[in-house]
């Protein structure tokens, strides 16, 4: 079935540093891949989503690239900030289900 | 703000009891879904209706039940309860019923004592 793998938490890094967090897929079908953020005590935000292959999703600094070669989908974000620590989730939808599949979330912490 | 709502925002309440978890979804969006989140097992897809009707589900528990009523708005029903059921439940919202983006709640916290 479809499913979707996420590098495991936490993720520390320093204020500045470069962010990748990898997102792997397996699907049938043409997916739809996303990016949802929970911060703390929230329910999940969208951050950003590409619905085919080479798309570049961006939101707030943060990037993804649908790349159905390598079936990923990493979210990368050049300079980090305190204020972007959170739960990063990974996720995929594929037309003709009505399914989302989520990834099980990496924690990412930023220090000051 | 996502324009979802969910009510309770926190429920306690002891083991073999019932409750219910009630959502309003965005303004427009006929399809409704139904997560669980917990420590141990991540997010999980329980259930989506879309504009009454049930169109997919995930790993619902046979306790649990859901339903979306002509307004829109659904109730995730929960019973025969268990330390096990502790968790986040999450109402998401979105347009349609394919790979539209979802709009989450902000979650009712259940813990089963």
């Amino acid at each position: 079935g479809d499913s979707v793998t996420q590098m495991e938490g936490p993720v520390t890094l320093s204020e500045e540093a470069f962010l990748t967090i990898n997102c792997t897929y397996t699907a049938t079908g043409y997916p739809s891949l996303f990016w949802y953020v929970q911060y703390p005590g929230e329910g999940l935000q969208l951050l950003l989503k590409a619905t085919k292959a080479d798309d570049k999703g961006s939101n707030k600094g943060f990037e993804a690239t649908y790349r159905k070669e390598t079936t990923s989908f990493h979210l990368e974000k050049g300079s980090v900030q305190v204020s972007d620590s959170a739960v990063y989730f990974c996720a995929l939808t594929t037309s003709g289900t009505y399914k989302y599949i989520f990834g099980t979330g990496t924690r990412l912490k930023v220090l000051a | 703000d996502s324009g979802v709502t969910q009510t309770p925002k926190h429920l306690i309440t002891a083991t073999g009891q019932r409750v219910t978890l009630r959502c309003s979804p965005r303004s427009g969006d006929l399809s409704v879904y139904w997560y669980q989140q917990s420590l141990d097992q991540g997010l999980q897809f329980l259930i989506q209706y879309y504009n009454g009707e049930e169109r997919a589900k995930g790993n619902i528990l046979e306790r649990f039940s859901a339903q979306q009523f002509p307004d829109l708005h659904s109730e995730l029903n929960l019973s025969s309860l268990e330390l096990g059921d502790s968790a986040l439940y999450f109402c998401a919202s979105s347009v349609g019923a394919g790979s539209n983006e979802q709009y989450f709640g902000p979650g009712t916290r259940l813990t089963v004592t």
